[in-house]
């Protein structure tokens, strides 16, 4: 059974700051990882998806990797805002579009 | 083209009572996943249609059922409530076999 887990599950950092979110899982036989954004109360926002044949995706200043082999994946973030404040979710796909996740990051930038 | 889209916001029920939960797919989505969130966890799969026929499920009892219109809209009942039932409950639409899937912004469900 896919496991999936996220530490740390808070993180607090000074504004500007760069970090690292990891995520990891037992079952190497994915499809494909995930990074999500929610913010409280609401529903998911895809924020990066890397294929199992990718290493990593990059979009503005949010850059995810993944080692299959090792089953991990990191997401960083380069000079961290007030606005990315929220809880951040791992997951992978294991086929026919099923994704288990993880329990999330809750991440708070400080002004 | 409108996003995913779901109802009630929120809902508050008794334990024994039935649930049902509406989500609305993005235009042109034929296949649409549920998946219930209890609070400060990860959201589950509890199952996914595709052409009006449930398409995979995951470790939920068989009091969770779902159905899916011809529209490509979704139901989710749930029967004889408990109070673990208590979470926020997401759908997410997309093309079979497509990469990305598209959330809608969740009905929180609430058992006393």
């Amino acid at each position: 059974k896919q496991e999936v887990t996220q530490i740390p599950a808070a993180l607090s950092v000074p504004e500007g700051e760069n970090l690292v979110l990891n995520c990891s899982f037992t079952d190497s036989a994915i499809y494909n990882l995930q990074w999500f954004r929610q913010d409280p109360g609401k529903g998911l926002t895809s924020l990066l998806l890397i294929q199992s044949s990718q290493r990593e995706q990059t979009s503005g200043r949010l850059n995810a990797s993944l080692d299959k082999s090792s089953g991990r994946s990191t997401l960083y973030i380069a000079a961290s805002q007030p606005g990315d404040s929220a809880t951040y979710l791992c997951a992978v796909e294991e086929g026919a579009q099923k994704l288990v996740f993880g329990q999330g990051t809750r991440l708070t930038i400080n002004p | 083209e409108t996003g995913v889209t779901q109802s009630p916001t929120h809902l508050i029920k008794t334990r024994g009572q039935q649930v049902t939960l509406r989500c609305s797919s993005q235009s042109g989505h034929n296949t649409v996943s549920w998946y219930q969130q209890a609070l400060g966890q990860g959201p589950q799969f509890i199952f996914q249609y595709y052409r009006e026929e449930e398409n995979g499920r995951g470790n939920f009892p068989p009091r969770f059922s779902g159905l899916q219109f011809p529209n490509y809209s979704s139901e989710l009942n749930v029967n004889a409530l408990e109070l673990d039932d208590s979470a926020l409950y997401l759908c997410a639409s997309s093309s079979l076999g497509a990469d990305t899937q598209y959330f809608g912004p969740g009905t929180r469900l609430t058992v006393l």
